[in-house]
């Protein structure tokens, strides 16, 4: 079966300040799919990222990196000089490849003060 | 707009009615599923249809139905609704896995139930 825990549950910043949000996952497959989603107050769900698993190459897109390592099962997600736009639900998931079932963790919510 | 549509956007039901939540998706996606939201419980997945006429069981499936009705349509069923089965309801839909790029989902907007 597979799993995601994201073990914080919210998490409080001022602006300007970074932030690493962490995703851990349990899989038996060999070849997956890793992505995070973000769920601002408005409530709609948009796609951030997506990692194969063949791939463990950071990756960085302006204000927002990742640090994926297959060998701790762990996919954290990290904002740089956070923003108040930052503040939503982020939410970590994992699909494996030859199955259509994808699971999210619990998410984690962000708030950044001005 | 091309996309997933989700009806009703909110419900209120008592305990023991039946409802049925609509979704639609018009980018021709093979993949359909079913999600609630809950704080504190992130996204749970309920049921998926990898394709037309085949659906299989997610993390929470009890309590709910689905049917495929074709490629487009994927309707989740509350028989005799409870008020544990209060939440936000997602619908969603991918592309085949095995096109490149293709798997990432795409969210309706979400549908509110209140089970009294």
């Amino acid at each position: 079966a597979q799993k995601v825990t994201q073990a914080q549950t919210e998490i409080s910043v001022v602006e300007k300040e970074d932030v690493t949000l962490d995703c851990v996952y349990e899989t038996r497959d060999t070849t997956y799919y890793l992505f995070w989603y973000k769920q601002p107050p408005s409530g709609e769900l948009v796609f951030l990222i997506r990692r194969n698993s063949f791939d463990e190459q950071n990756e960085i897109s302006g204000r927002y990196s990742w640090n994926f390592q297959k060998s701790t099962s762990s996919f954290n997600f990290t904002i740089t000089a956070s923003q108040v736009v930052d503040s939503a639900v982020y939410f970590c998931a994992l699909q494996a490849y030859n199955n259509n079932d994808m699971r999210f963790g619990a998410g984690t919510r962000l708030t950044v003060k001005p | 707009n091309a996309g997933v549509t989700q009806t009703p956007k909110f419900q209120v039901l008592k305990t023991g009615q039946s409802m049925t939540l609509q979704c639609a998706q018009d980018m021709n996606h093979n993949s359909m599923y079913w999600y609630r939201q809950d704080p504190g419980m992130g996204l749970r997945l309920i049921y998926y249809s990898a394709s037309e006429g085949t659906t299989d069981k997610g993390e929470v499936p009890n309590g709910y139905n689905v049917s495929r009705l074709n490629k487009r349509e994927f309707s989740l069923r509350l028989e005799s609704a409870a008020p544990s089965q209060t939440s936000v309801y997602f619908c969603a839909s991918l592309r085949d896995m095995r096109q490149s790029g293709a798997n990432v989902l795409t969210f309706g907007a979400g549908s509110r139930l209140t089970v009294l």
